[in-house]
């Protein structure tokens, strides 16, 4: 049984650009969140997607968005990148009705220069 | 300030000792708390959850709540080097913990 997968595992862009990062959620499971975690730090919130929808939103600007397929599969877009978006972006997954043992995929290592 | 409050450490202590873990949060609404392990560069992986206040036992960890105190606590008994990694406390206000408040992470070395 594949857990969470995201791809790809580094990546590397320049400020301004935009990328899009993927996530394959654990079999199933329908709810997909994102994190943001900066070196040293714990992980932060961004969003939460069911049902093809946003349910949920961290403190993050609108320059972060995201989309859930029906497979449940998901992305993470980032627009206009900063130097400070460098992170590791985590996917967590769980079913809807028993939220409380998320599973966290690897991560995908993001580098703005 | 933050929300939820762990001390970063980072903590050394030698094999088979007693690990203590702590945090403290400020909102009241928590009502689930989690303990991540998160080895360098690796996601975490959920060790234990609890639900309210008391305490939950699973094999050589043991979770802590204090609801009244905003506080709680992991205690790893018998430490092993393989323990050593960066563990982070995580906090939900209702059954979607899809939505978590985590702590910066308290980073542990248990040398042999």
């Amino acid at each position: 049984d594949a857990g969470v997968t995201q791809s790809p595992t580094h990546l590397i862009k320049t400020r301004g650009q935009q990328v899009t990062l993927r996530c394959s959620p654990k079999s199933g499971h329908d709810t997909v969140s994102w994190y943001q975690q900066a070196l040293g730090q714990g992980p932060q919130f961004i969003f939460q997607y069911y049902e093809e929808e946003e349910r949920q939103r961290g403190n993050f600007p609108d320059r972060f968005s995201g989309h859930q397929f029906p497979n449940y599969s998901s992305e993470l877009n980032v627009n206009a990148l900063l130097l400070g978006d460098s992170a590791l972006y985590l996917c967590a997954s769980h079913p809807q009705d028993t939220g409380n043992t998320i599973y966290f995929g690897e991560g995908s290592w993001l580098t703005v220069v | 300030q933050k929300e939820v409050e762990q001390d970063p450490g980072p903590l050394s202590v030698p094999e088979g000792a007693i690990v203590s873990l702590n945090c403290t949060y400020s909102n009241s609404a928590f009502q689930y708390f989690m303990w991540y392990r998160q080895y360098s560069r690796k996601g975490p992986e959920l060790l234990m959850y609890t639900y309210s206040s008391g305490n939950k036992e699973d094999g050589r960890f043991t979770a802590q709540v204090d609801k009244s105190s905003k506080y709680i606590s992991l205690f790893i008994r018998d430490s092993q080097p393989s323990d050593s990694a960066t563990y982070l406390c995580a906090m939900s206000g209702g059954t979607n913990a899809g939505k978590s408040t985590f702590g910066d992470g308290t980073t542990l070395t248990v040398k042999p």
